[in-house]
């Protein structure tokens, strides 16, 4: 079966750091993405990565392991705007994409 | 900046009718999608669409789906009679997919409820 696992919820203190883990099993990959959702709004995108390494963005980089099928968004200096679900999603071999159930990140002033 | 738009943004219905969402991806998009989230719930693939065909479905779109591109524009889901578990937020999104870039974008969703 297909599954993409990532932690319910996590919380983090304004300013800080946090990183969210995401691991996958998928039929076939074609590359991982990391979107945001605020409750009741669409998905919107944070990161792409196909090739294992680091891709930064600002506050935000996103890390792809495809050998260990890992990835971790890392957040830094966080805002309470941050205070969101964080969904990792993988497009498998059929380019469909399989999407984890979402880590809610709860900021803290 | 372009954006992905859906009509309408709340859907009632009652069980075993017929509805149709509505979508206008970014225009110089060429694949399509539809997603639903039933609340709390992870967002699940629905169905892609590229060069005026689906290119793969998920298990979730029997024939009670179907999608068409009736215009330049529109994108629609059809679901043809309606059950009381069909109750989801229903999202569209379009990408280039494009060498560098497979950013799926979008849209603001449509609530269906079912009752």
């Amino acid at each position: 079966g297909q599954n993409i696992d990532q932690p319910t919820e996590m919380t983090a203190t304004e300013g800080a750091i946090v990183q969210i883990n995401c691991t996958y099993q998928t039929s076939g990959f074609n590359g991982l993405f990391w979107y945001q959702q605020h409750a009741g709004e669409a998905p919107t995108f944070l990161s792409y990565n196909v090739l294992d390494g680091l891709e930064e963005k600002g506050r935000f980089s996103s890390f792809l392991s495809r050998s260990k099928g890992y990835s971790y968004l890392l957040l830094k200096e966080l805002q309470m705007k941050d205070s969101a679900s964080y969904l990792c999603a993988v497009e498998n071999s059929n380019y469909q994409l399989i999407w984890g159930a979402g880590t809610k990140l709860i900021i803290k002033p | 900046e372009p954006e992905v738009t859906q009509t309408p943004s709340h859907q009632v219905t009652q069980m075993g009718q017929e509805v149709i969402l509505r979508c206008v991806p970014i225009s110089n998009h060429l694949y399509f999608y539809w997603y639903r989230q039933i609340l709390g719930q992870k967002v699940e693939f629905l169905v892609s669409f590229y060069n005026n065909e689906i290119s793969e479905k998920s298990e979730i779109f029997d024939d009670q789906f179907s999608v068409e591109r009736p215009d330049g524009s529109n994108f629609t889901l059809k679901i043809r009679s309606t059950k009381l578990e069909d109750s989801a937020m229903y999202f569209c999104a379009s990408s280039p997919r494009g060498e560098s870039t497979y950013e799926q974008y979008f849209g603001p969703g449509t609530r269906l409820t079912v009752t």
